[in-house]
């Protein structure tokens, strides 16, 4: 089966800069690679996503790439905020319709004030 | 859009008991619904598959006499924990994918259940 890993575990960064998660998955079959937030206590918010089909994606401070040869895709959260401090998972997902999600372990991102 | 909601959001409950946890799709329809478990400080623990009008598949190692699975409309989806044990106690999350929209999952908001 697919098997995702995530590093780091966690990250401190000052407000401000950058903040970059890296993930590899192992099955070459996989073609959607979600992204999410959570916070404390409460569930996973879909932050960004991108498709096999696609090298990077945008969406104002967030963005992902993927390397499909390499099978990797990256998280990077520029400009950093507080509010932006949160668990941060990836994942991996083969096919199109509602097909099982393999996780990431995590990362814990802090960001200091 | 694209909202999951859980019902109860926390639970307390004896050993010996059952616990019903409810996940609604609030404006769109789900014709697949996830169960998840996840610990302090760790990853998502895939539990079950929920499709509509069918049995739940189960994850190896998770006992489905034991964790109940019913999605009996597009909207809803329910899990419940039999006969609860303290080792029961977590955090359990749902999820729903978005029927005709390719690969997308939106969660719900977590139950937090505690077994005394």
């Amino acid at each position: 089966g697919e098997n995702v890993e995530q590093h780091p575990s966690t990250l401190s960064v000052q407000e401000g800069d950058s903040a970059v998660i890296k993930c590899t998955y192992s099955d070459s079959a996989s073609n959607y690679f979600p992204w999410y937030k959570q916070e404390l206590g409460k569930g996973p918010q879909l932050i960004i996503d991108i498709r096999s089909n696609v090298g990077e994606k945008k969406d104002q401070r967030i963005a992902v790439t993927l390397n499909k040869t390499a099978k990797h895709f990256s998280l990077h959260i520029t400009e950093t905020q507080p509010e932006d401090s949160a668990v941060y998972f990836c994942a991996a997902s083969i096919g199109n319709t509602g097909n099982q999600f393999y996780f990431g372990t995590g990362t814990s991102l802090t960001v200091i004030p | 859009g694209a909202v999951v909601s859980q019902h109860p959001s926390r639970v307390i409950c004896k050993s010996g008991t059952s616990v019903k946890i409810e996940c609604r799709s609030l404006d769109f329809q789900a014709t697949t619904m996830f169960w998840y478990r996840q610990f302090p400080k760790q990853s998502l623990m895939l539990m079950a598959t929920s499709n509509e009008g069918s049995k739940a598949t189960y994850e190896q190692g998770v006992e489905k006499d034991k964790f109940l699975i019913n999605h009996a409309s597009l909207t809803l989806s329910t899990l419940t924990v039999t006969s609860a044990h303290p080792e029961d106690s977590s955090f359990y999350i749902c999820s729903a994918h978005v029927a005709g929209l390719a690969s997308e999952q939106y969660f719900g908001p977590g139950t937090r259940l505690t077994v005394t």
